[in-house]
């Protein structure tokens, strides 16, 4: 079965530290990866996505997540973190021969940053 | 552009009573997603609809649990004779397509709470 596994369940940092997040799947074929932020009270927004082509991917906010084929890994990285980035990410993929596009998620990581 | 929408927020059933969980899609959106997120886990798929037909339900229970999205109106998930361990967040997401570029925005969710 097809499974998504974040390594870190809670992460605290001190402001502008540097950030990864580290996300593995399992599957051998072709996916599309996603990495969610969720805010305190807040409904879940993409911060990034891969598809095809150039394996860093930028996002929003000064995200960027990099695409290892042979690691089966899409980490979550981020050079210098703010108070404003404490939240729940969530790691997801999409497996190409899904009937549809359902998507599997990590169990999330918890993000707390100390201003 | 309105965002995809579910009601009601917070949702407070007594266990044996029937739940239901509506999804509105984003304008333009045919397919329809209902992930559940119980305490401390993260998102689980349960199914995916088009207008009128459910194309993946794999991750449903196999009993107490339907799900619709009727030619006219949002998409329900409904709950019959509610037990404590459903009790979780309910996310509904909608995509244009669920094809090789898929990508799901979410709602707010619904959060249940039986007692």
């Amino acid at each position: 079965a097809q499974s998504v596994s974040q390594h870190n369940h809670h992460v605290i940092l001190s402001e502008a530290a540097s950030l990864e997040l580290g996300c593995n799947y399992s599957y051998g074929g072709t996916v599309n990866l996603f990495w969610y932020v969720q805010y305190p009270g807040q409904h879940l927004q993409l911060l990034l996505k891969y598809f095809s082509g150039d394996p860093l991917v930028k996002g929003i906010k000064g995200f960027e997540a990099e695409f290892i084929k042979s690691k089966f890994s899409f980490n979550l990285r981020k050079p210098s973190v703010q108070w404003s980035d404490t939240a729940e990410y969530f790691c997801a993929v999409n497996a190409l021969d899904n009937q549809g596009g359902k998507l599997i998620f990590g169990q999330g990581t918890e993000l707390s940053v100390k201003p | 552009n309105a965002g995809v929408m579910q009601n009601p927020r917070h949702l407070v059933r007594r266990r044996g009573q029937e739940a239901r969980l509506r999804c509105s899609p984003m304008k333009g959106h045919s397919h329809v997603y209902w992930y559940r997120q119980l305490p401390e886990e993260g998102l689980k798929f349960m199914v995916y609809l088009q207008k009128e037909n459910i194309i993946d339900e794999s991750g449903m229970p196999k009993e107490r649990f339907s799900a619709e999205f009727p030619k006219e109106g949002p998409s329900i998930l409904r709950i019959q004779q509610v037990v404590r361990g459903d009790s979780a967040a309910y996310f509904c997401a909608s995509s244009s397509t669920s094809g090789r570029i898929n990508e799901q925005f979410f709602g707010p969710g619904t959060r249940l709470t039986v007692l």
